[in-house]
């Protein structure tokens, strides 16, 4: 069955800062992979999605993620933290064949100003 | 462009009553699916259905049913809501023929208390 980590509860970084959240995942072979991102009260929007081909993947907002089968891995990064960018953020994992996504427990983003 | 949309937005039950969560999609998708989200537990599937006509159980099925009542709506229902039902409850739509590879859509949200 595959699964999805997310190590970081809660992160707390200083506005202007970099951000890298972490995701490991558990598959036997390359799954279809994924960042969602929830503010507060809201649903969940997809920032970016991996499939195939180049490892570095860039979603919506300035994010990016890199897919490293080495490690089974799939950490989103942003360069420089915007205030807006507070927010919870998902990783989820699908597979061929496999009708549904699995998710991660969430990171939670806070951003200092 | 409305998306998915759900309804209601909040609710307040007493234990024991029954009620129906509403969703509905505009995209002309073919799977729709039910997730319940609890802190620290991310997003656990409830239901989904793969096609008009079709429903399958997900990770945490039990106390719930679903209706697939034409393309366009998929419906929760709690005949007896327990206290363990509170939750934010999603649903989620996307566009598929064979595999996984297509992002899901989701709605706002229905955020159920359960007295």
């Amino acid at each position: 069955a595959q699964s999805v980590t997310q190590p970081d509860i809660h992160i707390t970084v200083s506005e202007g800062a970099s951000l890298e959240l972490r995701c490991n995942y558990s598959y036997g072979a390359t799954p279809y992979l994924f960042w969602y991102v929830q503010s507060p009260g809201q649903g969940l929007q997809l920032l970016l999605k991996y499939f195939s081909g180049d490892t570095l993947v860039q979603g919506i907002k300035g994010f990016e993620a890199e897919f490293k089968r080495s490690q089974s891995s799939f950490n989103l990064r942003k360069p420089s933290v915007h205030w807006s960018d507070a927010a919870e953020y998902f990783c989820a994992v699908g597979a061929p064949g496999r009708r549904a996504l699995t998710f991660g427990s969430g990171t939670r983003l806070q951003v200092q100003p | 462009n409305a998306g998915v949309t759900q309804t209601p937005k909040f609710q307040v039950l007493k234990t024991g009553q029954s009620m129906t969560l509403q969703c509905a999609q505009d995209m002309n998708h073919n799977s729709m699916y039910w997730y319940r989200q609890d802190p620290g537990m991310g997003l656990r599937l409830i239901y989904y259905s793969a096609s008009e006509g079709t429903t399958d159980k997900g990770e945490v099925p039990n106390g719930y049913n679903v209706s697939r009542l034409n393309k366009r709506e998929f419906s929760l229902r709690l005949e007896s809501a327990a206290p363990s039902q509170t939750s934010v409850y999603f649903c989620a739509s996307r566009t598929t023929g064979e595999g996984s590879n297509q992002p899901q859509h989701f709605g706002d949200g229905t955020r159920l208390s359960i007295l």
